[in-house]
């Protein structure tokens, strides 16, 4: 079974400090997307990457997508109680048995 | 000028009954999804349709059936429920198969 993995799963940080969840799998993906989830919600798209090796920036959060496609990174800067939520990578596989796979999650809370 | 919305938000219903839950998008996507999401976050999908064709069904019991009236709209019909379909159920839609999708709130299926 094709996964991607996320780590740390949880991680619980100051308001103001930096963080970086990581996504890894063994398989290719064509893309890969962010979402962040909030309790009582649907996923909602942060950013799309497609290039090895892109970066995205959205306001303080940096995407990098792997020079090899298979793994990626989500970095916030100066973290604020308004970016807690849960985080999941998604991306739509080249093989395997699922066409399109979610990550693990990464539950993350800013502290005020 | 709710984006995916699905219907019921909540379900609570016994054993080997017959229920079904709907969803319209009015983004003008001519792609929709069906995903499960666990007790752990987990999210998987089951089923996707462009334009009102079926191209996605991912080792789903056949119990599980959707259909798709028109591009807008995606309905799951499930019979004989069991406990292990407890769960929350996303309707999500996007452009085509670009994967940037937008999710509705969710159904939380609760099955006694």
């Amino acid at each position: 079974t094709q996964l991607l993995e996320q780590s740390p799963q949880f991680l619980s940080i100051q308001e103001g400090e930096n963080l970086t969840v990581y996504c890894n799998s063994s398989s290719v993906f064509s893309s890969l997307q962010w979402y962040r989830q909030e309790p009582g919600e649907g996923p909602v798209l942060l950013v799309t990457v497609v290039t090895g090796g892109e970066v995205k920036k959205l306001k303080r959060l940096t995407f990098q997508f792997g020079d090899a496609r298979k793994d990626s990174s989500l970095h916030i800067t100066a973290a604020q109680p308004g970016d807690t939520g849960l985080y999941l990578c998604a991306g739509e596989n080249t093989s395997g048995t699922y066409k399109y796979i979610f990550g693990t999650g990464t539950r993350l809370k800013v502290l005020a | 000028d709710t984006a995916v919305s699905q219907t019921p938000k909540y379900l609570v219903t016994q054993m080997g009954n017959d229920k079904s839950i709907k969803c319209e998008q009015n983004l003008g996507h001519d792609t929709m999804y069906w995903y499960k999401q666990d007790s752990k976050k987990f999210l998987k999908i089951m089923f996707s349709y462009n334009n009102k064709e079926l191209i996605i069904n991912e080792t789903v019991p056949n119990r599980f059936s959707p259909k798709s009236p028109d591009k807008a709209h995606l309905n799951l019909h499930i019979n004989s429920l069991e406990l292990g379909d407890s769960a929350v159920y996303f309707c999500a839609s996007s452009y085509g198969t670009t994967w940037e999708q937008y999710f509705g709130p969710g159904t939380r299926l609760t099955v006694t």
